[in-house]
């Protein structure tokens, strides 16, 4: 199993440019999330869904949108970057069953000039 | 979910035990702790968690107080690769997804 993927792993835009961060994971978790982390800071919940079609917002939603087609991605959508979007964004999974565990994926360090 | 309260930074000789305290003072009865760790820049990664009685694994130790307002990460025999970030969370097992993440304890294992 490869776990948790994110592609790409460094990535900088300007100032209103678009871009989806990709999340994919291959072990059949019903439930995916997308959380940033701020320079000394911990992480903060973007979006969630909690199977395919079905997604919700966490605590700092705006300027992001996400869609769940399949069980396995979970891509994240930039609409317009700003400066403040600045940040390394983690992709996480977990089963709905059992311990609940999230697995974490490596990251994609985004910078918005 | 009920929120957490962890110092911000800890030393740990090597080879000794690390304690790391966590206050979730306002926890509910059917909410877990559960620890995970940030090494460097890495995704987060899972320790272990509970519910009320004490656990172990091959990483480490959780002892929860009897009142389950606070528990301590216990890491055995420490070693420089123990060097991170730990997170205490509570939260609602199968609660939709929502983790909350506070700051941490930054721990760091000194030769």
């Amino acid at each position: 199993n490869a776990g948790v993927t994110q592609t790409p792993k460094f990535q900088v835009l300007k100032t209103g440019q678009s871009m989806t961060l990709q999340c994919a994971q291959d072990m059949n978790h019903e439930y995916m999330s997308w959380y940033r982390q701020d320079p000394g800071m911990g992480l903060r919940l973007i979006h969630y869904s909690v199977g395919a079609g079905i997604t919700d917002q966490g605590e700092v939603p705006n300027g992001y949108n996400v869609s769940r087609s399949t069980t396995e991605d979970f891509p994240l959508r930039l609409l317009s970057a700003a400066p403040s979007q600045t940040s390394v964004y983690f992709c996480a999974s977990n089963t709905k069953r059992g311990t609940d565990t999230q697995y974490f994926g490596p990251g994609t360090r985004l910078t918005v000039l | 979910d009920a929120k957490t309260t962890q110092p911000p930074s800890m030393d740990c000789a090597e080879g000794r035990a690390a304690n790391l305290p966590c206050n979730h003072s306002t926890i509910s009865g059917n909410e877990y702790v559960y620890w995970y760790r940030q090494i460097h820049s890495q995704g987060p990664q899972y320790i272990i968690h509970g519910l009320k009685n004490n656990e172990t694994n091959e990483m480490a130790s959780l002892i929860i107080t009897e009142d389950r307002k606070s528990s301590t990460l216990i890491l055995p025999h420490a070693t420089l690769r123990d060097t991170a970030v730990y997170y205490c969370i509570v939260r609602v097992l199968n609660n939709f997804n929502k983790f909350y993440f506070g700051s941490g304890t930054k721990l760091n294992v000194k030769p």
